[in-house]
């Protein structure tokens, strides 16, 4: 079946530590999206990608990075730099791209991550 | 920040319908409503969107005021497995981003 799949689940690291999450799509999508969601808070643009080999900052990108090499691939990295990587982070993807009038997005099922 | 205001929480009784309202009075004409609903832990599902028109679908209608500064999301009989966190959002021209808001944490109640 279609969708999105988004890994590890959950994922633990310790600080100092870079830490790339996986976000794969078989949706035949353009493009593709990271949001990052803290407890009992909405979701939060990090970076989004409208086509391949180019991806633009979101609201809070600072201490990630991202890449846009497969139009299914849209990994996150989470740097050190990122003060409080402790977070629900979500993937997700679109027919068209932001600008598209039906552009309804599709979510992967998140990645959890901790710092300790 | 989010173009949104929602009511933190509601209450709904199992098999009623569950009418959630928004707000964006900053609306632009040619910017879109949409919902999404999140289930405690997993990735925001999509319900519904609309720009001017009512709109209805299997899961869900979508009231939009005249003016377009305000919308309500109805869910015409409400059952538990539609306990969850309601997003309502305006997609922003022209970039089209989504921004979230926190939503309304609606509880439907035997």
């Amino acid at each position: 079946d279609g969708g999105i799949t988004q890994s590890p689940k959950y994922l633990f690291r310790k600080e100092g530590q870079n830490v790339t999450l996986s976000c794969e799509q078989n949706l035949n999508h353009d493009a593709m999206y990271w949001y990052r969601q803290d407890p009992g808070q909405g979701l939060r643009l990090i970076y989004y990608s409208q086509i391949v080999n180019d991806f633009q900052k979101g609201d809070i990108a600072e201490g990630y990075s991202v890449s846009r090499e497969k139009k299914e691939s849209f990994p996150l990295t989470v740097t050190s730099a990122q003060k409080n990587p402790t977070a629900f982070y979500l993937c997700a993807s679109s027919h068209r791209g932001l600008a598209g009038n039906t552009g309804e997005l599709f979510f992967g099922e998140g990645s959890r991550l901790t710092v300790l | 920040d989010a173009k949104t205001t929602q009511p933190p929480s509601m209450d709904c009784a199992e098999g009623r319908a569950a009418n959630l309202p928004c707000n964006h009075s900053t609306i632009s004409g040619n910017e879109y409503v949409y919902w999404y609903r999140q289930i405690h832990s997993q990735g925001p599902q999509y319900i519904i969107h609309g720009l001017k028109n009512n709109e209805t679908n299997e899961m869900a209608s979508l009231i939009i005021t005249e003016d377009r500064k305000s919308s309500t999301l109805i869910l015409p009989h409400a059952t538990l497995r539609d306990t969850a966190v309601y997003y309502c959002i305006v997609r922003v021209a022209p970039t089209g981003k989504l921004i979230f808001g926190q939503g309304t944490t609606l509880q439907v109640k035997p």
